[in-house]
């Protein structure tokens, strides 16, 4: 079946340091999202990105549709950084169904 | 402009009841989803709304089950619950009919004894 899958599971960071986060998928997508879940659980938006490359303050990413396969990257880490990344594709249809990955735990240490 | 809102945020039910949750766009967007998320399963799709017809229904049991009104908003209905059924309950809008960017409201978190 259709699925997106995300590396590393977990990861551990000092606190300046940078990292970077993968997300691939099996299929073309129409839409793929990363998303910053919280501490209580709503996921914040980080970036609509079906392809090409944007940036927000310390984040940036990068769609490569083509080969199926999104970059998040999080430049001079904070602790406020930690928690779980998640990246979500629309895949085929006319649909807003996203298919989530099973995300990145990521946490900063000072 | 408010963002997703969703209601209860906790609620605590037993073993074969039933609940209702809510949830209210933003405004303007017709297009509501809603996912389910477990330690176990993570998240998963429930429902696609747009414009009152469901469009999509996730792999759960016929105890799942939804709606959308002629304002956009929308209930997920959970029969005979069970407690697998332990999870928060995500519900999302967009703007757009098809690959739009989502929005997420904060969450219902249910709890079943």
């Amino acid at each position: 079946g259709i699925q997106v899958e995300q590396s590393p599971p977990d990861l551990i960071l000092q606190e300046g340091a940078n990292s970077t986060l993968r997300c691939n998928f099996s299929d073309s997508v129409n839409n793929l999202q990363w998303f910053h879940q919280n501490p209580w659980g709503q996921l914040i938006n980080l970036f609509y990105i079906p392809s090409g490359t944007k940036q927000n303050g310390r984040l940036s990413a990068t769609t490569v549709a083509t080969e199926r396969y999104s970059l998040l990257y999080i430049s001079s880490s904070q602790t406020t950084d930690s928690g779980v990344y998640f990246c979500a594709a629309v895949i085929g249809g006319a649909t807003n169904k996203l298919i989530f990955g099973t995300g990145t735990l990521l946490a900063v240490q000072p | 402009k408010a963002g997703v809102t969703q209601t209860p945020r906790y609620l605590i039910k037993t073993r074969g009841q039933q609940v209702t949750l809510s949830c209210s766009p933003i405004s303007g967007h017709r297009s509501v989803s809603w996912y389910q998320q477990t330690p176990g399963q993570g998240l998963q799709f429930l429902f696609e709304y747009f414009s009152e017809t469901q469009r999509n229904k996730g792999n759960f049991p016929g105890r799942f089950s939804g709606r959308q009104f002629s304002n956009s908003r929308s209930e997920m209905n959970v029969s005979t619950l069970e407690l697998g059924d332990s999870a928060l309950y995500l519900c999302a809008s967009s703007s757009r009919s098809l690959s739009g960017e989502l929005f997420f409201g904060e969450g219902s978190r249910l709890t079943v004894l």
